[in-house]
């Protein structure tokens, strides 16, 4: 079965704290996301990466980085955390873009930052 | 650009009326459609994929239909665990992993 695993479900971390949101997807996949869901805004993608080692800006990336020094894990960077940054934070994974292949979201981690 | 639009925002059923969401999208060229469930405080699950105009999917509840336009979720007597929030994203063709555009969702709440 596909599993996307965040490492935490609920964060409360303080303005100007770092934060590291941790993904882990077992099943090969070559590109992993980083989204932020918003009520009335909906999904919104942060950053992707395609390899190792790879990534690329999304559509709201200031204020988020990102990293991927293995294939199965992507982390999520909040170097300096703020209030507006308080949101759900979803990862996925996608192996390639070719028809038939789905992207798979993990169970989302809640950010609090106060 | 691409636009993905869904409605209602909200719908409110009772037990066994059978219903439809509606999935509008604008896209240069569609590689495919998806459909998620997403049930309060979790991530999206994978419904269906369709690729092309005239493709139908189904699964319990639950049939997904395509055209070159929009996309339906026809949910047929419906019951208290169908609520959920459904989203639809769009991929285009040539559209790499920037190329998703996702919906804002249809909030389904179905009562006993």
């Amino acid at each position: 079965d596909v599993k996307v695993t965040q490492s935490s479900r609920y964060l409360v971390k303080r303005t100007g704290e770092k934060v590291f949101l941790e993904c882990v997807q077992d099943m090969d996949h070559e590109n992993m996301f980083w989204y932020r869901q918003d009520p009335g805004l909906g999904l919104r993608l942060i950053y992707f990466s395609y390899d190792v080692k790879m990534k690329e800006k999304g559509d709201i990336p200031e204020g988020y980085s990102v990293s991927r020094e293995k294939k199965e894990r992507f982390s999520l960077i909040l170097e300096s955390a703020s209030t507006n940054q308080t949101s759900m934070y979803l990862c996925a994974s996608l192996n390639g873009f070719s028809s038939g292949n789905t992207i798979y979201f993990g169970e989302g981690s809640w950010l609090t930052v106060v | 650009e691409d636009q993905v639009t869904q409605s209602p925002e909200a719908l409110r059923l009772q037990e066994g009326e059978s219903s439809s969401l509606n999935c509008s999208y604008t896209v240069s060229g569609l590689r495919g459609l998806f459909w998620y469930r997403q049930d309060p405080g979790k991530g999206p699950e994978f419904l269906f994929t369709l690729y092309s105009a005239g493709e139908e999917k189904e699964k319990e509840r639950l049939k997904a239909t395509l055209t070159k336009k929009e996309s339906f979720l026809h949910i047929t007597a419906p019951k208290p665990e169908d609520s959920a929030t459904y989203l639809c994203a769009v991929q285009p063709l040539g559209g790499g992993a920037d190329g998703l555009t996702f919906g804002k969702g249809t909030h389904l709440i179905i009562q006993p």
